[in-house]
């Protein structure tokens, strides 16, 4: 069965880093497209990021280009989220998610979540 | 990327039927039939319920049903049951390789 197991998230500062993993077992990661998703607490979903099967086309929703950058190694079966530059309103329970697709369509298979908490 | 507009709140009794309504635009629900709903129990991780607008994962229940007529898309719950009250979210790509949630429907089985 797919399975999609988080780890790296905590607690960090205003201006810091963070690094997400999500690692994948149960179905071939290299042919399936992976995003990230995150959720305020309390309140609703908000889609982050998505990577191309092969790595070759990433995607970020505007609030966070040129801060979070995100990677995955098919060798390790292993999907990343860099957050750089964190901010406040980055505080959330950050998803993977698997996509029914190589190139993007719907997000089917969810993580247990991570969470990020951005405070001084 | 504005997020898709959910009822905050909807309620039913055992057996009865409700039906969620998520309304975007023409840039997103009316321009593509990537329209997905995802149940939400506290303290999980969100579940795909329906995908493609109208199609049902592999085992989940038919008593879930899925629509849509230009920018609105409508979940609808046959026979309520108690462990259908959760969270539930709507979710469309967007175009351009982005994807856009709507806002929690609470949903009380009373």
């Amino acid at each position: 069965q797919v399975q999609l197991v988080q780890s790296g998230g905590g607690v960090v500062q205003p201006g810091g880093s963070l690094r997400l993993s999500c690692a994948a077992s149960g179905f071939t990661f290299s042919d399936y497209g992976m995003h990230w998703a995150r959720q305020d607490p309390g309140k609703g979903l908000q889609w982050v990021s998505f990577i191309h099967f092969d790595g070759s086309n990433k995607y970020y929703t505007d609030s966070v280009k040129g801060r979070f950058t995100i990677s995955r190694d098919n060798s390790k079966n292993t999907v990343y989220l860099q957050m750089d530059s964190l901010r406040a309103e980055d505080t959330a329970t950050y998803y993977c998610a698997k996509d029914r697709g190589l190139l993007g369509s719907t997000l089917d298979y969810w993580g247990q979540g991570s969470l990020v908490t951005v405070s001084s | 990327q504005s997020a898709l507009t959910q009822p905050a709140s909807m309620s039913g009794s055992p057996g009865q039927s409700i039906t969620i309504s998520c309304t975007g635009t023409n840039s997103n629900i009316g321009s593509f039939n990537y329209v997905s709903w995802y149940q939400q129990h506290p303290g999980k991780a969100p579940k795909l319920m329906i995908y493609d607008v109208s199609k049902r994962p592999s085992g989940v229940s038919d008593r879930f049903s899925g629509s849509k007529s230009g920018n609105t898309a409508s979940l609808t719950i046959s026979g309520l049951q108690a462990d259908d009250e959760a969270d539930y979210y709507c979710c469309s790509y967007g175009g351009s390789t982005t994807w856009v949630f709507g806002g929690r429907t609470k949903l009380t089985v009373l």
